[in-house]
C-alpha cells in the first residue's frame, strides 16, 4: 500500500494570507487528488492533480483560490490562498493505487483560519 | 448532482451485535460503491469496495448492493468496539477514483 504524508499536519493561519500544503507518496502514482473536509461533513473533491498539466478542478473550486502543483509522480501542493475563516477545514490528498481497486488517503492538513 | 445520503447517527450497538449501516444513493449511472472508515482526527480507510449487485463478504464485514434500489448497505458482525468510528459511503461512475462522490457518513458507537 502506498504511505502517504502531509505536511504541515495543522496550522493555524490569518486572514488573507495564504498556506501551501506538501503531499508526498513513497512511490510513483498516476492519480493524485485534493480533498477538502469540513467540520462535520464530508469529503468534497477540490480538484485532480495532473502531473506535468494543470489540475483538474471540480465545480465550485477555481486555480487562483487553490493553486496546485503537480511536479512528479510522487509529489503535489496544494496552495489555500487569501484565505477567509470559511476556509478552515481538513484538507487530505489522496492516490488511486496502481491495481485500481482502492484509494489511499494522507493523514490530511487541518488548517484553521482566523 | 449526484448525492449520497446516509443518516448522521449516531447509531449504538451492543459488543457482539451486528451493526447494520445503510446508503442511498441518486445517480443511477453510478457502477462503484466504497465503504470508508474514518476514526476521529484520522483519514479515511477504505473497508470495503462493491460493483456487482448481491453480497460480498470480508471477515466481519458484508457488504450489500441492490442498483434497482439505488441502495448499499454494510453490516458488521460481532461488533467490537474498536469499530466505533465515522462509516463513509461512496459511490462512483467506474471502477476508477475519479468523480467519487462521498456521503456525510454515519457515526457508529459500540457499546461494550
Amino acid at each position: 500500500s502506498a504511505v502517504i504524508s502531509q505536511k504541515p499536519s495543522r496550522d493555524i493561519c490569518q486572514r488573507g494570507t495564504s498556506l501551501t500544503i506538501q503531499c508526498q507518496v513513497d512511490s510513483q502514482v498516476t492519480m493524485m487528488f485534493w480533498y477538502r473536509q469540513q467540520p462535520g461533513q464530508s469529503l468534497t473533491l477540490i480538484a485532480t492533480a495532473n502531473q506535468g498539466s494543470e489540475a483538474t478542478y471540480e465545480s465550485g473550486f477555481v486555480i487562483d483560490k487553490f493553486p496546485i502543483s503537480r511536479p512528479n509522480l510522487t509529489f503535489s501542493t496544494l496552495t489555500v490562498s487569501n484565505m477567509s475563516p470559511e476556509d478552515s477545514s481538513i484538507y487530505l490528498c489522496s492516490v488511486e493505487a496502481t491495481s485500481g481497486d482502492t484509494q489511499y488517503f494522507g493523514p490530511g492538513t487541518r488548517l484553521t483560519v482566523l | 448532482q449526484k448525492e449520497v445520503e446516509q443518516n448522521s447517527g449516531p447509531l449504538s450497538v451492543p459488543e457482539g451485535a451486528i451493526a447494520s449501516l445503510n446508503c442511498t444513493y441518486s445517480d443511477r449511472g453510478s457502477q462503484s460503491f466504497f465503504w470508508y472508515r474514518q476514526y476521529s482526527g484520522k483519514s479515511p480507510e477504505l473497508i470495503m469496495s462493491i460493483y456487482s449487485n448481491g453480497d460480498k463478504e470480508d471477515g466481519r464485514f458484508t457488504a450489500q448492493l441492490n442498483k434497482a434500489s439505488q441502495y448499499v448497505s454494510l453490516l458488521i458482525r460481532d461488533s467490537q468496539p474498536s469499530d466505533s468510528a465515522t462509516y463513509l459511503c461512496a459511490g462512483g461512475d467506474s471502477g476508477g477514483y475519479q468523480k467519487v462522490t462521498f456521503g456525510t457518513g454515519t457515526k457508529l458507537q459500540v457499546i461494550p
